[in-house]
Order: structure tokens, then C-alpha cells, then sequence
């Protein structure tokens, strides 16, 4: 009866660097998305799966960010060639889109640090 | 591009007052609306889903009420209490994603 969690935690990396948050949805939620969240605002969309598939990506802000949810579970979100600016809390949600509600349940986040 | 607007901002009140937290939003096609709190450096805790052919949702202390026409949703809660402290946010659901287009919410106060 787990809710979404997110890992690692926190991560702290330096700028240049390749990183990965991974995020594990509800048992039995179709739909995943992933926000991001600056400081003193709300958070932002990035890309939403609908199963395996990449549904709608308008949100990712450029192409050095990827997701992937190979087996339509846990998804990673990629980022390549970290820059200072990348630094975020990012969140992932759930929700089983197309089924009894739209309610989406977010983990606790991944604080991302790029030095 | 949906945008979303809270007002107030911040808002301090003593324990035991009623208020109400009000979002504007600019596009009305929307599926659903969630209201949500966060407490500082945590996720996001789903307080009320209101669908859009609806008016009103009630969970215990809180009534979410929509105008969707008027692009229009407010959070009233009764008797505050200290452990309502914390940034409330409203997003409702658009696009063919159905994402969530937050504000950046309102932070709220309540002094014992």
C-alpha cells in the first residue's frame, strides 16, 4: 500500500555531470508524470507517460533531459551535461488516468544540487 | 497556456478563524481541479479533487467550491488550526496530458 517514492533523495553533482532520479509509482497507476519545483514556486511539467510510452514530452526544457518507463512501472528521468540552473526539487506523480479518478499523488521528491 | 494565479500570497491568521484561499485560472477547458499543501522541503499531499462538471467537494474541515466558466476555485477551511500551517496549491488538469498547471500558492499562517 506503498505511495510514490523517489530516489535517491537528495543528490548533489557537479556541473558537466550525467545524472539519473528514478521514480516508482503507485502499484497499478498507468499514468506517471514528472515536475520540477524551483524555489517559491509552484511546480512545473515535464513529460507525462501514459503505460511505456512517452505521451507528451512538451515540458521537457531542452534535450539534454530523457525519461524513460521501459515496463510501464518505475521511471528514470535522465539528465545530461548538468548545468547550475538544472538545480530543482523534482517531483513524480501518479494516477490512474482513464480509470475511477484523475487524482495524481506525488512522492516526496528528488532534491537535485548542481554545483 | 494555462495560467494560474493565488491570492493571497501569505496569509496569517489566529487558531480557530475560518478563511478562504482563492485561485483564478486563465483557460477554462479543464477536466479537474486538485487543491494540495505542502509543508516545507516535502512532496505535495492531494487534499481535494473537484471535477469540472461539479461545483462543490467537501473533505472534513475543507470545501472546495469551482466556477469553471470564470476560470474561479476557492479553498474554504473551517476553525484553522496550527497544523494547517503550510502552502496551499491549486492545479487544475488540462492539456491532452492532462497535467497540472500550478500557481506558486498561497502560504498559510495559523498562530495558536
Amino acid at each position: 500500500g506503498a505511495g510514490v517514492s523517489q530516489t535517491p533523495s537528495n543528490k548533489v553533482t557537479e556541473k558537466g555531470k550525467y545524472v539519473e532520479l528514478r521514480c516508482d509509482p503507485i502499484s497499478g497507476h498507468t499514468a506517471l508524470y514528472w515536475y520540477r519545483q524551483s524555489l517559491g514556486q509552484g511546480p512545473e511539467f515535464l513529460i507525462y507517460f501514459q503505460g511505456t510510452g512517452a505521451a507528451d514530452d512538451s515540458g521537457l526544457p531542452n534535450d539534454r533531459f530523457f525519461a524513460v518507463r521501459p515496463e510501464g512501472s518505475v521511471s528514470t528521468l535522465k539528465i545530461q551535461r548538468t548545468e547550475r540552473g538544472d538545480s530543482a526539487v523534482y517531483l513524480c506523480a501518479s494516477s490512474s488516468l482513464g480509470q475511477r479518478t484523475d487524482t495524481q499523488y506525488f512522492g516526496p521528491g528528488t532534491r537535485l544540487t548542481v554545483l | 497556456k494555462q495560467e494560474v494565479t493565488q491570492i493571497p500570497a501569505a496569509l496569517s491568521v489566529p487558531e480557530g478563524e475560518n478563511l478562504v484561499l482563492n485561485c483564478s485560472f486563465t483557460d477554462s477547458a479543464i477536466y479537474n481541479l486538485q487543491w494540495f499543501r505542502q509543508d516545507p522541503g516535502k512532496g505535495l499531499t492531494s487534499l481535494l479533487l473537484i471535477q469540472s462538471s461539479q461545483r462543490e467537494q467537501t473533505s472534513g474541515r475543507l470545501n472546495a467550491s469551482l466556477d469553471k466558466s470564470s476560470g474561479r476555485s476557492t479553498l474554504y477551511i473551517a476553525a484553522s488550526q496550527p497544523g494547517d500551517s503550510a502552502t496551499y496549491l491549486c492545479a487544475p488538469h488540462s492539456g491532452s496530458a492532462r497535467q497540472l498547471t500550478f500557481g506558486s500558492g498561497t502560504q498559510l499562517t495559523v498562530l495558536p
